[in-house]
């Protein structure tokens, strides 16, 4: 089976940098995605990792090693609107292309 | 606004109730999902369709039924559901192909809620 652990709970400051973490179990890794789900809404796509690196878009970044069945979701010059909860997926090759297994989530408070 | 729509937002049903469940995506995908997300818990994958054809039925009660009448229409039919059925139901579509990331859009979800 897959296993998937992300923090519950994490808080920052607005204008700081926040890292949430991700680890993962899966014998035939196949991607890591990150998602963004705000209250009452739906889950909005920010990342996809294959390859071990660092993958950057505008504030967010995302970083994978696949030998340490590990990610991490990097988001720089917190805003407001930055508090939400990211949900950290993975897909592996043995249960099929287009299922994701998702961790529980990380719920970001970001204040003032 | 993520081009997938689910109707109705909310719903509130008794045990003894039938009901179902819309979602309508408007991105030419050709895969569509259901998932259940339930308080403190993950994302639950129940079912897949690829070009209209189930691919996946993660071990679902028969409580739930799915349909998927073309590449853009999926419903979720309900019945006799237990208070525990309880949560937000998403729906999720993408690329059908078998090679890319092909990243799910999700819709808004509905809320059910069974008394």
């Amino acid at each position: 089976g897959q296993n998937i652990d992300q923090p519950t709970e994490m808080t920052a400051t607005e204008g700081a940098i926040v890292q949430i973490n991700c680890t993962y179990q899966t014998s035939g890794f196949n991607g890591l995605f990150w998602y963004q789900q705000h209250a009452g809404e739906a889950p909005t796509f920010l990342s996809y990792n294959v390859l071990d690196g660092l993958e950057e878009k505008g504030r967010f970044s995302s970083f994978l090693s696949r030998s340490k069945g590990y990610s991490y979701l990097l988001l720089k010059e917190l805003q407001m609107k930055d508090s939400a909860s990211y949900l950290c997926a993975v897909r592996d090759r043995g249960t099929g292309f287009q299922k994701l297994v998702f961790g529980t989530g990380t719920r970001l408070l970001v204040s003032p | 606004e993520t081009g997938v729509t689910q109707t109705p937002r909310h719903l509130v049903m008794g045990m003894t109730n039938k009901k179902s469940l819309k979602c309508e995506q408007h991105l030419g995908h050709n895969a569509m999902y259901w998932y259940k997300q339930s308080a403190k818990k993950p994302l639950e994958l129940m079912f897949v369709y690829n070009f209209k054809e189930q691919t996946e039925n993660n071990s679902v009660p028969s409580r739930f039924s799915p349909e998927c009448p073309n590449s853009s229409h999926l419903f979720l039919h309900l019945h006799t559901l237990q208070p525990e059925d309880s949560a937000l139901y998403l729906c999720a579509s993408s690329q059908g192909d078998t090679s890319g990331a092909y990243e799910q859009y999700f819709g808004p979800g509905t809320r059910l809620t069974v008394t």
